[in-house]
């Protein structure tokens, strides 16, 4: 079965310094990516997908297909960054499988 | 505005007393979902619809109904409520089916529900 695992569940950086959210998956296909970020008190969120390549307030993801990752970067973590992390998977079906989540907390 | 309703926002109730937890989207998307969130487990899907009249379990379907009679609404359904499906409930729409979103296609999610199981 298709699985998203997110290891950290809690990750606390100061305001300035690089971020980085893992994500790993199990599939040997070619699958499709996604980060969603839910905020305090806001609704779950597209952040980004691996097939845009693109660059959303700051952040990137690659897929590496090599070591079955999709981890999310960010070079300068800005406090507003706060907020729950979930990486996303799907595999050409029609269910999009999360993972458990990772809680960025950015100190000031 | 474009959005993913959900009712109600907060729910206590009791062991064994069906409860219907509402949701509805105005965008004429094809495919709804339902989501639960708890801690450490993020979040599992709990059925999905791909059209009206067309619904598939999820990961965790145990304990749950859905119907699709309409494009709009996805309710979903604990005919017998026990307190481990005490959780954080959403339910997410997109205008196709996931196997089928292009790249400027998400999943929009409703606000959620809150569900206690006493």
């Amino acid at each position: 079965a298709q699985r998203v695992t997110q290891p950290e569940k809690l990750l606390s950086v100061f305001k300035g310094a690089p971020v980085e959210l893992k994500c790993n998956y199990s599939y040997s296909g070619s699958p499709e990516l996604f980060w969603y970020v839910q905020y305090s008190r806001q609704r779950l969120q597209l952040l980004l997908r691996h097939i845009s390549r693109e660059s959303i307030k700051g952040f990137t993801a690659d897929l590496n297909k090599g070591e079955t990752s999709f981890h999310l970067k960010k070079p300068f973590a800005q406090e507003e960054d706060s907020a729950m992390y979930y990486c996303a998977f799907n595999n050409a079906g029609n269910m999009l499988t999360f993972g458990g989540g990772t809680r960025l907390m950015v100190k000031p | 505005e474009a959005q993913v309703t959900q009712n109600p926002r907060y729910l206590i109730t009791v062991t064994g007393k069906k409860l219907t937890v509402t949701c509805s989207q105005n965008m004429n998307h094809e495919y709804m979902s339902w989501y639960r969130q708890d801690p450490g487990l993020g979040l599992r899907q709990i059925y999905y619809s791909m059209n009206v009249e067309v619904t598939d379990k999820g990961d965790v379907p145990e304990g749950y109904k859905v119907s699709r009679k309409e494009k709009r609404n996805f309710p979903l359904i604990l005919e017998s409520p026990s307190p481990n499906q005490t959780s954080l409930y959403f339910c997410a729409s997109s205008l196709s089916t996931v196997s089928l979103m292009n790249r400027n296609e998400k999943l929009f999610f409703g606000s959620g529900t809150q569900l206690s199981v006493l």
